[in-house]
């Protein structure tokens, strides 16, 4: 079956660093999504890789091993409006996203 | 960025009505749409795939005859929950594609739809 995986839930301080890790099993691959949502709004959209390797942008960087069926999303100099639930999401072979449960990120000052 | 404007934010109705929401690309054509359900706490669940000028495909075990959907435009997507009962209420949020973008492009999501249904 497809499945995702991804920590529950998460903490760090105020200016840190923090790795969120994700694992997937998709019936084929297209790619890996990850999206920020805030309590009771709808997720926005932060990176999509496709290939190998590590994406930087700003402050937000996702990397992807595809051999390995793992993603990650790093988050430098934290700020408290990064509190947030972080999804990844898997693309198959049809094109169709698999979502993983989210990691909810606390930060602390 | 691409806009996807959902409608209405908030709603509250009675048991046993009908409620219906709307999807709009602003900037964009989507050929398709996607509709998903979120309780609190838990991920995304996506309810149907909606399809330009032709039937949606619903996921496993997502009633079509309760959850309406029609896309008769580029730009439009509704959901009509029929016979809305407490258990339905949720937070519904739609999503688009650019259609010019292809497949693995961006998503882009409404703002979302908190259903309550008393």
């Amino acid at each position: 079956g497809q499945n995702i995986d991804q920590p529950t839930e998460m903490t760090a301080t105020e200016g840190a660093i923090v790795q969120i890790n994700c694992t997937y099993q998709t019936s084929g691959f297209n790619g890996l999504f990850w999206y920020q949502q805030h309590a009771g709004e709808a997720p926005t959209f932060l990176s999509y890789n496709v290939l190998d390797g590590l994406e930087e942008k700003g402050r937000f960087s996702s990397f992807l091993s595809r051999s390995k069926g793992y993603s990650y999303l790093l988050l430098k100099e934290l700020q408290m409006k990064d509190s947030a639930s972080y999804l990844c999401a898997g693309l198959d072979s049809n094109y169709q996203l698999i979502w993983g449960a989210g990691t909810k990120l606390i930060i602390k000052p | 960025g691409a806009v996807v404007s959902q409608h209405p934010s908030w709603v509250i109705c009675k048991s046993g009505t009908s409620v219906k929401i709307e999807c709009r690309s602003l900037d964009f054509q989507a050929t398709t749409m996607f509709w998903y359900r979120q309780f609190p706490k838990q991920s995304l669940m996506l309810m149907a795939t909606s399809n330009e000028g032709s039937k949606a495909t619903y996921e496993q075990g997502v009633e079509k005859d309760k959850f309406l959907i029609n896309h008769a435009s580029l730009t439009l997507s509704t959901l009509t929950v029929t016979s809305a009962h407490p258990e339905d209420s949720s937070f519904y949020i739609c999503s688009a594609r650019d259609h010019a973008q292809g497949d693995t492009g961006e998503l882009f999501f409404g703002e979302g739809s908190r259903l309550t249904v008393l």
